[in-house]
């Protein structure tokens, strides 16, 4: 496979449920994040790893939580969530994070929280 | 607060020429990115500029205005392929980028 690639591609989920996103990139790049988008809404970032470390964390619920096992895999484990996190969750990777190359985004889970 | 305004929607003709403009306020400036999703797709990168001037890429290009704030596409021979969203972002001085909401281009026949 190439690029990047996010399993499962649709997701509906109870909200005591706990569920995990995946995702998985094949472009060498040292960075990877998740983000959350929500119709007419702007991207909202979530999560940055860079080299592995996470390096950004804007002001997520806890009930999202990232893991990278290395560079090139990405999770969002997912648990007691609430209906107004459906959305469609996007990963994306890039070269590294501090540098002028574009983000290469996989297809996204779309997540539906019932 | 950092902001970055688009038209929600547009409409335009095929084969027409079609300019989505892109105004920001953000906290330092580090590049701005075009990109490019259809309905239920990944985005996908269409173009970046970081100085002031036109960026031409075959039937895109991508205008900007540092000392304005401002930024465009524009397509030219639309094609029905290129409905779509189009998301212009920028990147801050942490390097971080900050989204538009996207402009939906309709095209007609």
């Amino acid at each position: 496979e190439t690029g990047v690639t996010q399993t499962p591609r649709h997701l509906v989920m109870g909200m005591t449920n706990k569920k995990s996103l995946k995702c998985e990139q094949h472009l060498g790049h040292n960075a990877m994040y998740w983000y959350k988008q929500s119709a007419k809404k702007p991207l909202e970032l979530m999560f940055v790893y860079n080299f592995k470390e996470q390096t950004e964390n804007n002001s997520v619920p806890s009930r999202f939580s990232p893991e990278c096992p290395n560079s090139s895999h990405l999770f969002l484990h997912l648990h007691t969530l609430q209906p107004e996190d459906s959305a469609l969750y996007l990963c994306a990777s890039s070269q590294d994070q501090d540098s002028s190359y574009e983000q290469y985004f996989g297809p996204g889970t779309r997540l539906t929280v019932t | 607060g950092q902001n970055i305004d688009q038209p929600t929607e547009m409409t335009a003709t095929e084969g027409a020429i079609v300019q989505i403009n892109c105004t920001y306020q953000t906290s330092g400036f580090n590049g701005l990115f075009w990109y490019q999703q259809h309905a239920g797709e990944a985005p996908t990168f269409l173009s970046y500029n970081v100085l002031d001037g036109l960026e031409e890429k075959g039937r895109f290009s991508s205008f900007l205005s540092r000392s304005k704030g401002y930024s465009y596409l524009l397509l030219k021979e639309l094609q029905m392929k290129d409905s779509a969203s189009y998301l212009c972002a920028v990147r801050d001085s942490n390097y971080q980028l900050i989204w538009g909401a996207g402009t939906k281009l309709i095209i007609k026949p």
